[in-house]
């Protein structure tokens, strides 16, 4: 069985500072690893993924996310916040059984 | 449209009625996913087609909840005899083939309402 544990359930940041979300997961296969981004009353979109190859993962809207193995951690950070980065965030794996198993979120607040 | 279509957006019911949510997904996506998201449970799995095979219903909470897909494109989540618990925003993602690392596309939702 696989799951995905989002260490804060919100963070809040100030206006340039620098993002740090974490995320743990467990799976007994080697993961396919996700970020989505949720903005209010809208769908998940994604952020950026991790299947396999280069283990630093960059993504849309300046993000970025290292795979590390040896600590089941899967990192989501931004040097930069930014005020439209406002929104909840979540980590999600995926292995053979091709359903996401999703963290349980995490509200970024970025203060001016 | 290019995106996961959803309808409807909002949908408030009397408890015990039941209630049909449609999907739309992308244009030659041949998987398609259900999730419910709720306060209290999260983002939780429902149910997997893809392509002509046998559906995953292994996420489905009770034999009150089905969903079918027509034609390999749309599809239709049933809850019968609505609950109060049903409440939640009901997700539905597709992508482009069957493959784990094949990254699932959402809608903007259906949220439900239980009166």
């Amino acid at each position: 069985a696989q799951s995905v544990t989002q260490l804060g359930s919100h963070v809040s940041v100030s206006e340039g500072a620098l993002v740090l979300l974490r995320c743990n997961y467990s799976s007994s296969v080697p993961p396919y690893l996700f970020w989505y981004v949720q903005y209010p009353n809208q769908g998940l979109q994604l952020l950026l993924k991790y299947t396999t190859g280069a283990t630093l993962v960059k993504g849309i809207n300046g993000f970025e996310a290292e795979f590390k193995k040896s600590e089941t951690s899967f990192h989501l950070t931004k040097p930069s916040a930014h005020m439209s980065d406002a929104a909840e965030y979540f980590c999600a794996v995926s292995d053979a059984g091709n359903m996401l198993t999703f963290g349980g979120g995490t509200r970024l607040m970025v203060k001016p | 449209g290019a995106g996961v279509s959803q309808s409807p957006s909002n949908k408030v019911t009397e408890k015990g009625k039941d209630v049909e949510l449609r999907c739309d997904p992308i244009s030659g996506h041949t998987a398609l996913y259900w999730y419910r998201q709720s306060l209290g449970q999260g983002l939780e799995f429902l149910i997997y087609f893809q392509g002509n095979s046998a559906p995953d219903k292994s996420g489905l909470p009770s034999d009150r909840f089905s969903a079918e897909r027509t034609g390999g494109s749309v599809s239709t989540l049933t809850i019968q005899r609505t609950q109060q618990e049903d409440s939640a925003v009901y997700l539905c993602a597709s992508s482009p083939s069957k493959g784990s690392n094949q990254p699932q596309h959402f809608g903007d939702g259906t949220r439900l309402s239980i009166l």
